[in-house]
């Protein structure tokens, strides 16, 4: 299965924009790449996918490099609620699969 | 529209026994898959099921089976639960099979004495 290489984790104020990086130098053509975010005691939500061009939603950004073997995940102003737990994630042969994700905290 | 539900929320069970969890997905999804989540392996998938027929397995032991129904509903079983079974149970929806965005239950807590 390909993976993601994420760091542990990330600090951020409040109001300031977050990039959460995300490594995937084994992906394939046909993956796309999935970010979840996973607040304390919550199961992961959703936050946006994209294949091979940038996507943008109402929750992030997500930069996706040409080669395709890395992304970026844009936060544009963090806020306290956005302390989570941010998961890369390739979707491959039909399942998620997670790995230990980025821990981001936010200070007021 | 109400999000995916999950009962029971928490459970407590013993070596040897077995259990069943449910989950009730999104309406009008049709697919549902399954994760476990321990804070010493992280979250792992388990199966996922369309369309009452399983698409897709994890590498889990044969202790764990699950099932869907025609209005979508599913559960997982463990058998002879083992203390390592003591987890957060998810279940996460979709429309469809596929690069789809999935929404998540909050989980059912297992733990097993």
């Amino acid at each position: 299965d390909a993976k993601t290489t994420q760091p542990n984790s990330m600090e951020s104020n409040e109001e300031e924009p977050v990039h959460l990086p995300c490594n995937h130098s084994t992906i394939s053509g046909t993956d796309y790449i999935h970010w979840y975010r996973q607040l304390p005691s919550q199961g992961p939500e959703y936050v946006i996918h994209g294949l091979t061009s940038n996507v943008n939603n109402r929750m992030a950004s997500l930069a996706i490099a040409e080669d395709r073997k890395s992304s970026t995940l844009i936060l544009h102003r963090a806020t306290l609620r956005d302390a989570a737990v941010y998961y890369c994630i390739l979707y491959n042969t039909d399942k998620l699969i997670f790995g230990t994700g980025t821990r981001l905290q936010v200070f007021p | 529209k109400a999000g995916v539900t999950q009962t029971p929320r928490y459970l407590i069970k013993t070596r040897g026994q077995q259990v069943t969890l449910s989950c009730s997905p999104i309406s009008g999804h049709r697919s549902v898959s399954w994760y476990q989540q321990t804070p010493g392996q992280g979250l792992q998938f388990l199966f996922e099921y369309f369309s009452e027929t399983q698409r897709n397995k994890g590498n889990f032991p044969g202790r764990f089976s699950g099932r869907q129904f025609s209005n979508s509903r599913s559960e997982m079983n463990v058998s002879t639960l083992e203390l390592g079974d003591s987890a957060l149970y998810l279940c996460a929806s979709s429309n469809m099979p596929g690069p789809y965005e999935q929404y998540f239950g909050p989980g059912t807590r297992l733990t097993v004495t």
